[in-house]
């Protein structure tokens, strides 16, 4: 069983498309997260949820629209998409607790492509 | 800014050799994480160090934490060539930036049969 699946795995698309990136997990964590990592491979964080409540939205463009139905889920919607947006989304879950952020557990990515 | 900075960027090795890598940050954390990332896969969670916390030890893995130099390293002793990965560290600067881990640009360890 995955622990932390997204789909799809692959995303190819033009510029001015939108797409959605979905993610689960079945951990039962409370906390879900969406990063971006680049080219270069270096990994930002996007936004977090914790039980379904936004609490974290790093200067993301507000093309970039996630969603949480309930905290095993949070999806990602991306309108208008541009060149700039290509990247491997990864999202990832943890549990939150009063000692800081714990452990978090990554899916394995979705590549998208914006030609 | 970034937070964590890793050094070096790339380390090569034979198997059998340790690996350190190195991390530097910028602010104040509550705890310090090294992750692993297999070429075209996610991150995982190798080991987490908290602030006031100098080393911790799993497997052939050792981290140490300097919070007065806000410096870590990650040591992985008789490498493998499966130990062949990018290795990122992420800080937890707590408070009000509670859930938002960041990371460095990673070291990518390759080991040679």
């Amino acid at each position: 069983d995955t622990a932390v699946s997204q789909t799809p795995k692959y995303l190819v698309t033009q510029m001015g498309n939108d797409k959605s990136i979905k993610c689960e997990q079945n951990l039962g964590h409370d906390t879900m997260y969406w990063y971006k990592q680049d080219s270069k491979k270096f990994l930002k964080i996007m936004f977090s949820y914790n039980n379904k409540e936004l609490i974290i939205n790093e200067t993301v463009p507000n093309r970039f629209s996630p969603k949480s139905p309930d905290k095993a889920h949070l999806n990602l919607h991306i309108n208008s998409l541009e060149l700039g947006d290509s990247a491997v989304y990864f999202c990832a879950s943890s549990v939150r607790g009063p000692r800081g952020t714990g452990e978090l557990f990554f899916g394995e990515g979705s590549r998208l492509t914006v030609l | 800014s970034q937070q964590g900075e890793e050094d070096p960027q790339a380390l090569s090795i034979q198997e059998g050799e340790n690996a350190t890598m190195n991390c530097s940050y910028k602010t104040s954390i509550n705890n310090l994480q090294w992750y692993r990332q297999n070429s075209g896969r996610g991150l995982v969670h190798l080991i987490l160090i908290r602030s006031n916390e100098r080393e911790k030890h799993s497997g052939r893995l050792r981290v140490t934490l300097d919070t007065s130099k806000k410096s870590s390293s990650l040591l992985i002793t008789a490498s493998r060539a499966a130990d062949t990965a990018s290795y990122f560290c992420a800080t937890d600067a707590g408070g009000t930036s509670y859930g938002k881990l960041t990371f460095g640009q990673g070291t990518i360890l390759t080991v040679h049969p």
